[in-house]
């Protein structure tokens, strides 16, 4: 039973246009959402997150918008670099009393950036 | 600054057999959570290790226990290895949970 869920496995882009990365989750009860960026051979790297009170986040480059309605997230990378080549994983949790559940990961979505 | 370290890089290991594994956190940090990530997965929640005790724990079996030292490191134990066991275990650090630092991971295959 997948709580995240991240339906395209692979995604190209031209260089200096936009990634959409998106992510679904089945678990009314989430109320933080994280996306790392994966490099190959190296651990997960936190990227951005976003509390459930906001819809919408952004840091540089990066933005996560939230539709909580709709049980959905998505990241926007604008402009894409190749650089930003990577597996992306959506993740979530709960705040539990005063900390957060364990956190639940999608199955990623690998971005190629094309020069 | 060293970041969260990890050890063995690499492991190999024959079905039946019991593992090891290492994780150092990153300077400051108290608490530290392993996960599992199979080809092709997102990690996998296994446990999560603050003041020496185990405070949540993922959806595995008793196989797999792990302890937490009082200079905060910790160690992930696998007994009786299954072939579906070979993944790559990360090791995440965090003084805030939902700030976690992870390290490269150990590649784990069970022959």
């Amino acid at each position: 039973d997948q709580q995240v869920k991240q339906n395209s496995p692979s995604l190209s882009v031209q260089e200096g246009r936009i990634s959409i990365l998106n992510c679904d989750y089945t678990n009314s009860m989430f109320d933080y959402f994280l996306w790392y960026k994966k490099y190959p051979a190296e651990g997960p790297t936190f990227l951005i997150s976003i509390s459930s009170i906001k819809d919408k986040n952004e840091d540089g480059r990066f933005t996560v918008f939230l539709n909580k309605s709709a049980k959905h997230l998505s990241l926007h990378i604008v402009p894409s670099q190749p650089g930003d080549s990577a597996v992306y994983f959506c993740a979530a949790s709960v705040w539990v009393k005063t900390s957060y559940d364990k956190v639940i990961f999608g199955p990623g979505t690998s971005l190629s950036v094309i020069p | 600054d060293a970041g969260v370290t990890q050890s063995p890089t690499h492991l190999i290991k024959t079905r039946g057999q019991q593992v090891t594994l290492r994780c150092s956190p990153k300077s400051g940090h108290d608490t530290v959570s392993w996960y599992q990530q199979a080809l092709g997965q997102g990690p996998q929640f296994i446990f999560q290790y603050y003041e020496e005790e185990e405070r949540q724990r993922g959806n595995f079996p008793d196989r797999f226990s792990g302890h937490q030292f009082p200079n905060y490191s910790s160690e992930l134990n696998v007994n009786a290895l299954l072939l579906g066991d070979s993944a790559l275990y990360l090791c995440a650090s965090s003084a805030n949970y939902n700030e976690q630092f992870f390290g490269p991971g150990t590649r784990l295959t069970v022959l």
